[in-house]
């Protein structure tokens, strides 16, 4: 198994620009979220989902579009790319609730814009 | 909605001495409990997790975390650290409904 596999794992955009950091998972979970990391903040949660067909917003939703017609992936889009958008983001899967949702942790893309 | 606070912000350590890093979860009722450690440039990885039972819970790399209902905390501790244990760690709290909450973390410097 792969895992969680992110690509990118650097971006510099400008202002403006927009562009989709992916990630898939090859275990089968059925909960997918992406995360953005700032120093001092921890991890917020900007998107989840809980199955194919299904998202949701979390703590920080604005400026950020998801789908999941699949499973295993989960892309992240950026609409128009702001400074205050430069930060690490992470995406992450899970088993049902049973697991007490353990996460697993992609690698992480590192996102500046200037 | 559940939330996590982690008092110390920074923590330096010598090498073979104790480590203890502090947890306070905010969530009605029993909470899942997870921390997990990431290397500089890495993902984050999970160290250990709490859903019920024994509240001493035993995790990888000889850390270990308390569960104690009355305090509203989860920490973690390490007897001996070692150079390698270097490194930020982050305590989280799920409720039932998948999404995880997480603390801002703690840096942890290990001196020769």
């Amino acid at each position: 198994n792969a895992g969680v596999t992110q690509t990118p794992k650097f971006q510099v955009l400008k202002t403006g620009q927009s562009m989709t950091l992916q990630c898939a998972q090859d275990m089968n979970h059925e909960y997918m979220s992406w995360y953005r990391q700032d120093p001092g903040m921890g991890l917020r949660l900007i998107h989840y989902s809980v199955g194919a067909g299904i998202t949701d917003q979390g703590e920080v939703p604005n400026g950020y579009n998801v789908s999941r017609s699949t499973t295993e992936d989960f892309p992240l889009r950026l609409l128009s790319a702001a400074p205050s958008q430069t930060s690490v983001y992470f995406c992450a899967s899970s088993y049902s609730r049973g697991q007490g949702h353990e996460q697993y942790f992609g690698p992480g893309t590192r996102l500046t814009v200037t | 909605a559940q939330s996590v606070t982690q008092p110390d912000i920074h923590i330096t350590v010598s090498e073979g001495a104790s480590l203890e890093l502090r947890c306070n979860y905010s969530y009605g009722a029993t909470p899942y409990l997870f921390w997990y450690v990431q290397s500089p440039g890495q993902g984050l990885q999970l160290l250990l997790k709490y859903f019920s039972g024994d509240t001493l819970v035993q995790g990888i790399k000889g850390f270990e975390a308390e569960f104690k209902r009355s305090q509203s905390s989860f920490n973690l501790r390490k007897p001996s650290v070692h150079w390698s244990d270097a490194a930020e760690y982050f305590c989280a709290v799920g409720a039932g409904d998948y999404k995880l909450s997480f603390g801002a973390g703690t840096t942890v410097t290990v001196r020769a």
